[in-house]
């Protein structure tokens, strides 16, 4: 059973431009997340889908990040436009069933962006 | 609010020897609790997890950890490392209020020869 994918792995633009970020989850995977880590800092929530839904989007930083999950399958993390601080590693999760705290949430290798 | 703290960034061990990488956690409502390790160029692995029943929780590749309620603290351990160890190592925790893994920073596990 293939795992998370994301694509790029890298990315590197200049401030200013528009990036997209694509995550496939598990195959089956209802819950789909978004997480990010700036460099040095901790790994932080970014928001959570059920299918095609947004349950929480809390963490998200502000509006020039935009989520998309088309048919509940894969998701898009579209930030537009970049800025010197969204440079990271952007990390996409996946999990099966919804037991609020408990289930396993499956991570893939994540994008690193660099924003010059 | 949760939040984790790892107490050292970066632990250096010999090959074999026995390792104990630190986390405490705040937190005002219950909480589970994990330790998720990075490979080199990979994603986040699951090593083990806290939900509930004996505190001493066993996950893959030999590593342990202890719940402490008292201490508030959720210590990885292994009694002897192996140069495949070689890693960073998170410390989360998740209520079952919201979605959201709270982690730590991390901390980065050298294995010396």
């Amino acid at each position: 059973e293939a795992g998370v994918t994301q694509f790029p792995s890298h990315s590197v633009i200049e401030k200013g431009q528009t990036v997209t970020l694509r995550c496939d989850p598990i195959s089956g995977h209802d819950n789909l997340y978004w997480y990010r880590r700036v460099m040095g800092k901790e790994i932080k929530f970014l928001l959570h889908f059920v299918k095609e839904s947004k349950q929480d989007e809390s963490g998200m930083p502000n509006n020039r990040f935009l989520a998309e999950r088309t048919g509940g399958t894969y998701s898009t993390l579209k930030v537009q436009p970049a800025e010197l601080e969204d440079s990271g590693v952007y990390f996409c999760a996946s999990s099966q069933e919804f037991h609020r705290g408990s289930e396993t949430q499956y991570f893939g290798p994540g994008t690193r962006l660099l924003v010059l | 609010a949760q939040s984790v703290t790892q107490l050292d960034s970066q632990v250096p061990v010999f090959e074999e020897a026995p390792v104990e990488l630190r986390c405490n956690y705040s937190s005002s409502v219950s909480v589970y609790l994990f330790w998720y390790v990075q490979y080199p160029n990979q994603g986040l692995q699951l090593l083990l997890k806290y939900l509930s029943g004996s505190t001493l929780v066993k996950g893959i590749n030999g590593f342990e950890a202890e719940f402490n309620k008292s201490q508030t603290s959720f210590h990885l351990r292994k009694p002897s490392v192996h140069i495949s160890d070689t890693a960073e190592y998170f410390c989360a925790v998740r209520t079952n209020r919201d979605d959201k893994i709270i982690f730590g920073k991390g901390t980065r596990l050298h294995i010396l020869p």
